[in-house]
Order: C-alpha cells, then structure tokens, then sequence
C-alpha cells in the first residue's frame, strides 16, 4: 500500500511568518499534486509537478517535487490570514490509464492576524 | 469552462434511512467522476469511480453502491445508513486518463447519521 505522510499535521503561526510543510513517500511517483481545502468546501487545486528535482512559484507559495520522486514540499513566505486551510498532497503512480490519486491526511493550518 | 455541482449540501438523516446524493458535471463530455469520503476535515478515502456510463469500480466494501446513469452524472446511495456514514462527500471528475491525474472538486456534501 503506497502511503503519503504530510507533516507538521497541525501548524498554528502568526501573520508574517515562513513555513514549510512536507510530504513524504517510501513510493516513486509520476506527478504530484498539492490542493488547499477550507472548512466545508471541496478541495482545490494549487499546483502540478512532475519532473524530479522541479520547483514551481505561486505568488508566496513555492513547490518542490524530490529528486527522486518520492517526496515534495510546499513553503509559504509572509503567511496571511487567508492561507489558512487544509493542504493536501496527492500523489499518481504510473501513466494514464492509472485512474487513481493517493492522499495524504493533510496539514491544517491556521494562520493568526 | 467546465463545473461541477452536488447536491444536497446538507442532510441529516436517521438510521436505517436511505440515501442519495448526486454529482452533475457540464462542460464536458466522458469525464472520469470520483466519490470521496473526509472524516473530521482530514484525508480522503477514495469510495468509488466511474471511467463511463454504467462503469463503476468499488474501493472499500460497506453499505453504500454508486451509479453512472448518464455521461455527467454520478450517484452515491445507500438503503439502510448506519452511523458510520457519517461524513464529508466529495465529488471529483478529470477529463479522461490524464497522464498526471489532477482532481476537479465539487462543494461537498456533509451527512450526518443520528
């Protein structure tokens, strides 16, 4: 069973601050998702990466995909109140016919003005 | 553009009731369509998905059934709910076997059982 660890689960900060929240695999991966969540609403996508090693900016958010594959991060520079959500990693092995994503459990973040 | 609705956004039901909740997306055609369940705002677990009409792979076995009626619509029912059902439902299409599989979601729908 191929599983994705996002840590810290729970991140309290105050407006202003960096952070760097994690997901992890032991499981090579052919892309790699991120999706922000807010209370009682369905997820929504934020970023794709694909290539090892591949770093992609939106706005203060930064994406890195592992070298390998197997692991990614998501850094928030100047964290603002609406940051606050559920971030969500989701991860796809193989090619196109593979119909399913793997997620992980999340990281909540609250993000204090 | 294309969009995804579900309904209804919320329901309360007694045990042993029954269940119904519907996914209808437009703007596109031959979508894969997805139902998710979220326990306590964490992570989804992957219930059922559908690549076409009357096509519908099951990934946990339990008490609830999904159907593909028609190319945009999906349904998650169950006969007889339990507590157990109790959650957040989410919808999700994507266009076909995308090769890196990004999910379009819908509002959700939160269930209770008492």
């Amino acid at each position: 069973t191929q599983l994705l660890e996002q840590s810290p689960q729970f991140l309290s900060i105050q407006e202003g601050e960096n952070l760097t929240v994690y997901c992890n695999s032991s499981s090579v991966f052919s892309s790699l998702q991120w999706y922000r969540q807010e209370p009682g609403e369905g997820p929504v996508l934020l970023v794709t990466v694909v290539t090892g090693g591949e770093v992609k900016k939106l706005k203060r958010l930064t994406f890195q995909f592992g070298d390998a594959r197997k692991d990614s991060s998501l850094h928030i520079t100047a964290a603002q109140p609406g940051d606050t959500g559920l971030y969500l990693c989701a991860a796809k092995r193989g090619g196109g016919s593979n119909y399913k994503l793997t997620f992980g459990k999340g990281t909540l973040l609250t993000v204090n003005p | 553009s294309q969009t995804i609705h579900q309904w209804p956004a919320t329901l309360v039901q007694p045990v042993g009731s029954p269940l119904s909740l519907e996914c209808t997306v437009e703007g596109t055609s031959n979508p894969n369509l997805y139902w998710y369940r979220q326990a306590a705002g964490r992570g989804l677990q992957l219930l059922f998905y559908s690549v076409g009409i009357g096509q519908i792979s099951s990934e946990v076995p339990q008490n609830l059934s999904a159907s593909r009626p028609q190319d945009r619509q999906f349904i998650l029912s169950s006969k007889k709910l339990l507590l157990s059902d109790s959650g957040f439902y989410l919808c999700a299409w994507r266009p076909g076997p995308t090769a890196t599989g990004e999910l379009f979601f819908g509002e959700g729908s939160r269930l209770t059982v008492l």
